[in-house]
This record gives structure tokens, C-alpha cells and sequence, in this order.
């Protein structure tokens, strides 16, 4: 079994729709989680952290469930620009981040 | 965030030699890691690049075929020794910030032939 797992995708969502990445972590020990978007033959960067009572940016909301050991992206509206491969990542303080296969989003117009 | 600058952007090299990839970061940061993406792949660690000493390498991973150096607190190398195709992969340099966030250089993408 992955360390971290996420829904295998692809997403095709239209322009404007509402769309949301699951994720698991099967590391009880950690305590550090982020979403990466990867573009096309670039460099992963970072999305957001992802915190305990969860969090907001914009169009896109972050969710933690340590005792599920679950975490989700909720992308609102979404645009043309929004489509890459969404990475999910757990990290345990101290060692190494560790990321999920990641999940694969375009948005069609 | 910091600046971390990768060198070369690409290469394409023949089976059996070696390639050295250069990470520069334009601040002082104490963790600093290689990833490995191979095509169509997520992120693996290659290892934890430690200043002042040898490197901390996961698991299959070894030394004699991914030696790094890390001379100061802004700097790393990764060679990628005898390469087969099996090696063609993004490989990419990455610091961990206080904040406890990654970030990553854009990334060396080798082809070997």
C-alpha cells in the first residue's frame, strides 16, 4: 500500500464547475500536509499548507481529517488555468515529504 | 520563497557516462533534498543532501551511483553515475524553508540514450 494515495483521475470538468481531490496518508506520525500543482514538464509548486481547522484561498479550500487520515482540495469555478496534476504530500517532522501520485485535472471550455 | 536555480535545464547523454547536476539556492537554508520524477511518475527521494557530510540516501538508493556534494548552506551537486535509460527522469533539487513548505528548481531533465 502508498504512503499516500489519491483519486487516479484524470478530472474533465468544464469551465465554472466545482470539483474536489481526495487524498489518504496511511503515516499516522505525520503532521505536515500540502497540496502541489505540477504544470505540464514543470517543477511542482506549492498550492497550499493544509491545516487542521482547514483553510481558504480564494477558489480553493483545503481539509484535514486526522482521524480518517484524509485530506481534500475543493476547487470552486474552476478556469482554463487550472488545469496540471494535483499533488497530494505528508510529511512526518524531521523526515522526508511524501508525495501522492497525484491527480490529474483539465478544465475544458 | 527562495530562489534555487538548477543547472543544466536538460540534458541528453550516452549510456555509461556521468552527469553533474548543479543546485543553487540564493539564501542560506539547511535542508536540502534531490527528487527523482520519472516519466509519467510522482516525486521520489533520492536522499537529503547534508552540508559537512555525506549525504542520507533512501532506500535503493546508493552512494556510488547518486553521489552529491554539499560544500556550503547554498549549494548542492548530484551526480547521476554510468547512466542507463532507465536513468531518463526529471531530477529535481528542493529546499525545505522554515516554514516547513518545499520548494523546488525547475528541474534537470535527462535523456539517456
Amino acid at each position: 500500500r502508498k504512503e499516500v494515495e489519491q483519486d487516479p483521475g484524470p478530472f474533465n470538468v468544464p469551465e465554472g464547475a466545482t470539483v474536489a481531490f481526495n487524498c489518504t496518508y496511511s503515516n499516522s506520525a505525520s503532521q505536515s500536509f500540502f497540496w502541489y500543482r505540477q504544470d505540464c514538464r514543470k517543477e511542482p509548486k506549492l498550492l497550499m499548507s493544509v491545516y487542521s481547522s482547514g483553510n481558504e484561498d480564494g477558489r480553493f479550500t483545503a481539509q484535514l481529517n486526522r482521524a480518517s487520515q484524509y485530506i481534500s482540495l475543493l476547487i470552486r469555478d474552476s478556469k482554463l488555468s487550472d488545469s496540471a496534476t494535483y499533488l497530494c504530500v505528508a510529511a512526518v517532522y524531521g523526515q522526508n515529504f511524501v508525495f501522492g501520485p497525484g491527480t490529474r485535472l483539465s478544465v475544458l471550455p | 520563497s527562495a530562489v534555487i536555480s538548477q543547472k543544466p535545464s536538460r540534458d541528453i547523454c550516452q549510456r555509461g557516462t556521468s552527469l553533474t547536476i548543479q543546485c543553487q539556492v540564493d539564501s542560506q537554508v539547511t535542508m536540502m533534498f534531490w527528487y527523482r520524477q520519472q516519466p509519467g511518475q510522482s516525486l521520489t527521494l533520492i536522499a537529503t543532501a547534508n552540508q559537512g557530510s555525506e549525504a542520507t540516501y533512501e532506500s535503493g538508493f546508493v552512494i556510488d551511483k547518486f553521489p552529491i556534494s554539499r560544500p556550503n548552506l547554498t549549494f548542492s551537486t548530484l551526480t547521476v553515475s554510468n547512466m542507463s535509460p532507465e536513468d531518463s527522469s526529471i531530477y529535481l533539487c528542493s529546499v525545505e524553508e522554515l516554514t516547513g513548505e518545499l520548494f523546488f528548481g525547475e528541474g534537470s531533465r535527462l535523456t539517456v540514450l
